[in-house]
């Protein structure tokens, strides 16, 4: 088992691009999750999805996008970048909300966007 | 409002204990959970908490207060490579995960 995988680990974007960013998990997990990370303060939730075909809104939404279009694959989509998403983005995956606890995480992306 | 409150750094010294501590003011509770998180790397799993009393796994243990919305991560023995971040995270009411900004651990020889 992979776990859960990011792609690319690395990226950086100058302000008005585009990109998205892969999460993949072989887990068979319902739930999956996308976060962003900055100096100074928490795992905070962009976006989240509770199943295939389903996505919703997590505490930082503005600025992104996700599709969740097959079980397995999670993606994040940056429409126009802005230096204020300069950040390192995590996915996860979950098999249920009563495990939540039982978060595993992919390797991180680091976006800078000049 | 929902926060989590943790200090931002400690130090400690190789082989010694060390008391991580936790606050938390969130609108539902469904456990309370731990994560090691080394510098440029993923957050991993340390323990979970949903009811009072105290978790030992090792090393480490964590203990919970519903309460008084508080939590602590003991580390005991500590070694170089427990140098990291710790992150403290609730589960509230609707089970998103709302998390703290982390503890920096500093351990020195």
């Amino acid at each position: 088992n992979a776990g859960v995988t990011q792609t690319p680990k690395f990226r950086v974007l100058k302000t008005g691009q585009s990109m998205t960013l892969l999460c993949a998990q072989d887990m068979n997990h319902e739930y999956m999750y996308w976060y962003r990370q900055d100096p100074g303060m928490g795992l905070r939730l962009i976006h989240y999805s509770v199943g295939e075909g389903t996505t919703a809104k997590g505490e930082v939404p503005d600025g992104y996008n996700v599709s969740r279009l097959k079980k397995q694959n999670f993606l994040l989509g940056l429409e126009s970048a802005a230096p204020s998403q300069t950040s390192v983005y995590f996915c996860a995956s979950t098999h249920s909300p009563d495990r939540a606890h039982e978060q595993y995480f992919g390797p991180g992306t680091r976006l800078t966007v000049t | 409002g929902q926060n989590i409150d943790q200090p931002t750094e400690m130090t400690a010294t190789e082989g010694a204990i060390v008391q991580i501590n936790c606050t938390y003011q969130t609108s539902g509770f469904n456990g309370l959970f731990w994560y090691q998180q080394h510098a440029g790397e993923a957050p991993t799993f340390l323990s979970y908490n949903v009811l009072d009393g105290l978790e030992e796994k090792g090393r480490f243990s964590s203990f919970l207060s519903r309460s008084k919305g508080y939590s602590y991560l003991l580390l005991k023995e500590l070694q170089m490579k427990d140098s990291a971040s710790y992150l403290c995270a609730v589960v509230g009411s609707n089970y998103q995960l709302i998390w703290g900004a982390g503890t920096k651990l500093i351990i020195k020889p």
